[in-house]
Parts: structure tokens; C-alpha cells; sequence
């Protein structure tokens, strides 16, 4: 199956600053979704961006689709430290699992 | 709370051991699943059952069994625990009829560590 990859592979920022961390992927899709992985705990679900959108909000985050580049981005606006992370994207594969990219590790600085 | 819960939240064991955990989902889901996440956190899909069938097997080696009894719940035995099997095991469930896209819902994980 395939795996996605996520740059950076880990990126610290301070309080305030926007956080940015890209996903590319192999093959076509229905959706794209982004989760968050606070250490120790599970992967929670943030957002979903279908295949024929290609930009979404949802509070402090932007995520952004381009199909035609198989990549996705996701930004954190004003981070806090609560946003420490690691962040992981998803494709949707043909029997509804999800294909995870490799994650990236975010700390933000208080 | 509705959620999906998983026990045990740590597993430590002897290698050649059989071992179980137990998933269970109070979301009214009818697709539940089993991902490994292994050290280096990448996550990867295990089983899939849709209505208690068996829908993905994703070469896991036979020493790993699920088990659905009902449609919200979703168990994984292992047989002859080996040391590379040592992982955060992740059950997850989502509503895949009616059209939905496949947000899925995760447990809080269980560690297992093989010695």
C-alpha cells in the first residue's frame, strides 16, 4: 500500500507563529484528512478535504489540496502550546482505511 | 461518554505468550479496525470488519486473529507473541454507509511490549 510522506519530519516554533507541514501521497482519492497524535494518546481527526476542493477552514487551520501535485498542507494559525503534536495526514484507500503519511512531530515554545 | 475504548491501555509480556485486547466502540459505527504504529510512529491498517465481516486483511502474519462478536466490538488475539510484534495497537471505527467519507474515530491505544 502506499505511504504517504510529511515534511518537515519534526519543526519547533514559538507561541504565536504559524506552523506549516506538507503531505504528498501516490495515488488518486476520494478525500484527504489530517489528525493530531498528542503523545501517548490517540490520533484525533481535525479535518477532511475532499478530492474536488481545494482549500478549507476550520477555526485556526488552513488545508490546502493539490491533486494535480498529489500534495497537501496543513496551517496552524497562531499556535499555542496546546498545539504540540504530531501531526499526521491520511488518504481514504478503496476500502475505506486509512493510509497514514510518516507525521510531523510539532513543538511549540511557550 | 461516547467513545472508543480499548483494554488493556499497556500489555507487557513474555515472548511465545498468547495474549488479547478488546475494543469497543458506543458510537453506533459499522466499521471498526485495528492499526499497529510501531516506534517509529508510522501507522498502518491491520483488519477492517464492516457489520462484523472481515473486510481487510492486510498481510499480518495468522498469529493474529480478530474477532468481531458484534457490530461494536472488535478484539485482536495473538498467538506466540514475538518481539517485533512490541507496538502501540490502535482500534478506530467509523459509519461507512449512508456515503460518509471515512472519518474514523480512534481508541486511546495499547502498548504492548514483548520481552
Amino acid at each position: 500500500s502506499q505511504q504517504g510522506e510529511e515534511d518537515p519530519q519534526a519543526l519547533s516554533i514559538q507561541e504565536g507563529e504559524n506552523a506549516t507541514m506538507n503531505c504528498s501521497y501516490k495515488t488518486s482519492i476520494n478525500n484527504l484528512q489530517w489528525y493530531r497524535q498528542n503523545s501517548g494518546r490517540g490520533l484525533v481527526h481535525l479535518i477532511l478535504i475532499r478530492s474536488n476542493e481545494r482549500e478549507k477552514h476550520s477555526g485556526r487551520l488552513r488545508v490546502t489540496l493539490d491533486t494535480s501535485k498529489k500534495s497537501s498542507s496543513l496551517l496552524i494559525t497562531a499556535s499555542r502550546a496546546a498545539d504540540t503534536a504530531s501531526y499526521f495526514c491520511a488518504t481514504v484507500g478503496p476500502r475505506r482505511a486509512l493510509t497514514f503519511g510518516s507525521g510531523t512531530r510539532l513543538q511549540v515554545q511557550p | 461518554d461516547t467513545a472508543v475504548s480499548q483494554t488493556p491501555k499497556y500489555l507487557v509480556t513474555q515472548m511465545g505468550n498468547d495474549k488479547s485486547i478488546k475494543c469497543e466502540q458506543n458510537l453506533g459505527h459499522d466499521t471498526m479496525y485495528w492499526y499497529k504504529q510501531d516506534s517509529k510512529k508510522f501507522l498502518k491498517i491491520m483488519f477492517s470488519y464492516n457489520n462484523k465481516e472481515l473486510i481487510i486483511n492486510e498481510t499480518v502474519p495468522n498469529r493474529f486473529s480478530p474477532k468481531s462478536p458484534d457490530k461494536a466490538h472488535l478484539n485482536l488475539h495473538i498467538n506466540s507473541l514475538e518481539l517485533g510484534d512490541s507496538a502501540v495497537y490502535f482500534c478506530a471505527s467509523s459509519q461507512v454507509g449512508g456515503g460518509a467519507l471515512g472519518e474514523q474515530f480512534f481508541g486511546p491505544g495499547t502498548r504492548l511490549t514483548v520481552l
